[in-house]
């Protein structure tokens, strides 16, 4: 079964770090081009980061670029997105998601709450 | 960078038909797009790619009833015979090499 299985999210102090996972199963990781989206509560779809198949390229949203850092493990079917100087305004559900054209594998999501 | 533009909300009765609008801001109206669908509580689900000839390719296991169709820089999701469980969020999304951006989502409401 082709799955995304994000996790590491919690509360955090305004300032503060996390890094998420997303562990892949199902296809060849190392193929596909994968990102970062985010939904805050109520909120609709924001797109956040993307990384290459081989993680040599990256790119991320205004909002983010400077404090939050994508990186992939293609031997450990891993993709990670660490996340510092964290604000209230990242408060989201973040999912990681497949891509080839569209996005068509999403994770189920993991909740990061910046709070003090 | 093209912007997706979705009416907020949409309703429509049990076992009818509904038809949903992404429309793609000035200079990108050639963009292919795809349509997600979110039920309340779940992660978004992946229901198409729709070029601007109207061509469209459905995810796995996505129902018959959902098809796509497209009009110069509109692009729109149709849902035939309604059921309870396509009560949900519908966003559209279309990207470049760097980017991807994420329409604002119609809430569809099965009446």
């Amino acid at each position: 079964e082709v799955q995304l299985v994000e996790s590491g999210g919690g509360l955090v102090q305004p300032g503060g770090s996390l890094r998420l996972s997303c562990a892949a199963s199902g296809f060849t990781f190392s193929s596909y081009w994968m990102h970062w989206v985010r939904q805050a509560p109520g909120k609709g779809l924001v797109w956040v980061s993307r990384i290459n198949s081989d993680g040599s390229s990256t790119s991320y949203a205004d909002s983010v670029k400077g404090r939050f850092t994508i990186s992939r493990d293609n031997a450990k079917n891993t993709l990670y997105l660490q996340m510092n100087s964290l604000r209230a305004e990242d408060t989201a559900v973040y999912y990681c998601a497949r891509v080839r054209g569209p996005a068509d594998i999403w994770g189920q999501g993991t909740m990061v709450t910046v709070s003090s | 960078q093209p912007v997706l533009t979705q009416s907020s909300s949409a309703s429509a009765s049990l076992g009818s038909s509904v038809k949903l609008t992404c429309t793609l801001s000035s200079g990108h109206s050639s963009y292919i797009i795809a349509w997600h669908q979110q039920q309340p509580g779940k992660a978004p689900r992946y229901l198409m790619k729709l070029e601007g000839s109207g061509s469209y390719n459905k995810g796995s296991g996505v129902p018959d009833r959902f098809s796509g169709s497209s009009s110069g820089a509109d692009r729109y999701l149709t849902i035939s015979n309604l059921q309870s469980e396509d009560e949900a969020d519908y966003y559209c999304e279309t990207w470049d090499s760097n980017t991807r951006v994420f329409g604002g989502g119609t809430k569809l409401t099965v009446l």
